[in-house]
């Protein structure tokens, strides 16, 4: 069974820093992995989606990593402001025919002005 | 881009009754459509993949009786939570991929209920 696990939990950074968060998933039999943002009491935002053969997508400020037989993704964030604090989430789905979708815990990202 | 509306965004219904919630594609045509259940500061767990035309398959352990779906049209998917209950109190998200599996699911902005 996929597990998808988050590190940090949590995370609060001054405005202007540069960040990292990661995710790293237990099968590496993945299809792709897509990384969200949740907003409080609000539904979820694509981000950046990496296909299983792709090593990294860029969006903006945003530039995620996938390293498939190691089992990890970054997703860095440049030059952070306050309107990034929210909680991101990964996600998995899975290579086999059912195409789960597992999701991570989150990181609570809170960006100080 | 590709956009789903979820309604409502907030009910609160007394114990016994039934809620519908309404899961809509608005520029694309979604075969497929997930629904999923949040609980605070826990992550997204998937209870149903709801397949426009025919049955909804369920995760293990959600009730298809208590949590009925249905997916009429290729833009419109339902959740009914029967028989609420305070413990069905959560918060419920639904999402749909336009595409095939190459292509990012876009998420609905979700259902907060409360069971009183």
């Amino acid at each position: 069974k996929q597990e998808v696990t988050q590190i940090p939990a949590a995370l609060s950074v001054p405005e202007g820093e540069n960040l990292v968060l990661n995710c790293s998933f237990t099968d590496s039999a993945i299809y792709n992995l897509q990384w969200f943002r949740q907003d409080p009491g609000k539904g979820l935002t694509s981000l950046l989606l990496i296909q299983s053969s792709q090593r990294e997508q860029t969006s903006g400020r945003l530039n995620a990593s996938l390293d498939k037989s190691s089992g990890r993704s970054t997703l860095y964030i440049a030059a952070s402001q306050p309107g990034d604090s929210a909680t991101y989430l990964c996600a998995v789905i899975g290579a086999g025919s059912a195409r789960q979708l597992t999701f991570g815990s989150g990181t609570q990202l809170t960006v100080l002005p | 881009g590709a956009v789903v509306s979820q309604h409502p965004s907030r009910v609160i219904c007394k114990s016994g009754t039934s809620v519908k919630i309404e899961c809509r594609s608005l520029d694309f045509q979604a075969t497929t459509m997930f629904w999923y259940r949040q609980f605070p500061k826990q992550s997204l767990m998937l209870m149903a993949t709801s397949n426009e035309g025919s049955k909804a398959t369920y995760e293990q352990g959600v009730e298809k009786d208590k949590f009925l779906i249905n997916h009429a049209s290729l833009t419109l998917s339902t959740l009914t939570v029967t028989s609420a209950h305070p413990e069905d109190s959560s918060f419920y998200i639904c999402s749909a991929r336009d595409e095939g599996f190459n292509s990012p699911l876009h998420f609905g902005n979700g259902t907060r209920l409360t069971v009183t």
